[in-house]
């Protein structure tokens, strides 16, 4: 089945660790998001990529890094800078060359805590 | 200012009861799209339904139907005979024409069904 598989499920980041979330996709989509999610918040874009090698900042990327050397895959890390990294990641994927008003395809999710 | 509010924070409703999820946007552009995402306990994102700024006709699937009215800048979901199942977080999204890489979510209403 296609779609959009994050790992792990459940991280945990010591202190002055830098921790990275896989995002892999197999639906042949070119733009690729990460959203963070906090509680009773909506979701707020970290980083996006319309196209392999090329990615742009979001509203909140302090902190993070992204690459995107394949098509299918768009791992997230969260530096030692990002203080306050507890939160829910999200990736997700859309089919550009559909259309301006195609719908984001989501993720299970990453949760990140602190240890 | 570009904005979604939902103003509801927490709906609680009996199994078949009609619910009604309030979705407020603010935009001065005139080609936008709307989006209603669904978010299970388990966390991904589930896409209901999209809407072209230039499209004001109301849909109905199943149990589900929107209410697009640009005179008030809404987009309200309705759920008739809600079920157990329907209980979730709902996002109401705004993206545009010049950037549709942006989602702009509203902060999400908890529905919660009772048996």
């Amino acid at each position: 089945d296609g779609g959009i598989t994050q790992s792990p499920k459940y991280l945990f980041r010591k202190e002055g660790q830098n921790v990275t979330l896989s995002c892999e996709q197999n639906l042949n989509h070119d733009a690729m998001y990460w959203y963070r999610q906090d509680p009773g918040q909506g979701l707020r874009l970290i980083y996006y990529s319309q196209i392999v090698n090329d990615f742009q900042k979001g509203d909140i990327a302090e902190g993070y890094s992204v690459s995107r050397e394949k098509k299918e895959s768009f791992p997230l890390t969260v530096t030692s800078a990002q203080k306050n990294p507890t939160a829910f990641y999200l990736c997700a994927s859309k089919d550009r060359g559909r259309g301006n008003n195609q719908p984001q395809h989501f993720g299970d999710g990453t949760r990140l805590s602190i240890l | 200012a570009q904005k979604v509010t939902q103003a509801q924070t927490e709906i609680s409703v009996v199994e078949k009861e009609d619910v009604t999820l309030d979705c407020v946007y603010e935009t001065r552009d005139t080609t936008y799209y709307l989006f209603w995402y669904k978010q299970p306990p388990s966390g991904e994102l589930v896409f209901l339904i999209r809407r072209n700024s230039f499209d004001e006709q109301n849909e109905i699937s199943g149990r589900y139907s929107w209410n697009f009215q640009k005179s008030t800048s809404s987009f309200n979901f309705t759920i008739t005979a809600s079920q157990v199942v329907d209980s979730a977080v709902y996002f109401c999204a705004l993206t545009f024409s010049y950037n549709t890489d942006k989602l702009i979510f509203g902060t999400g209403t908890r529905l919660q069904v009772f048996p």
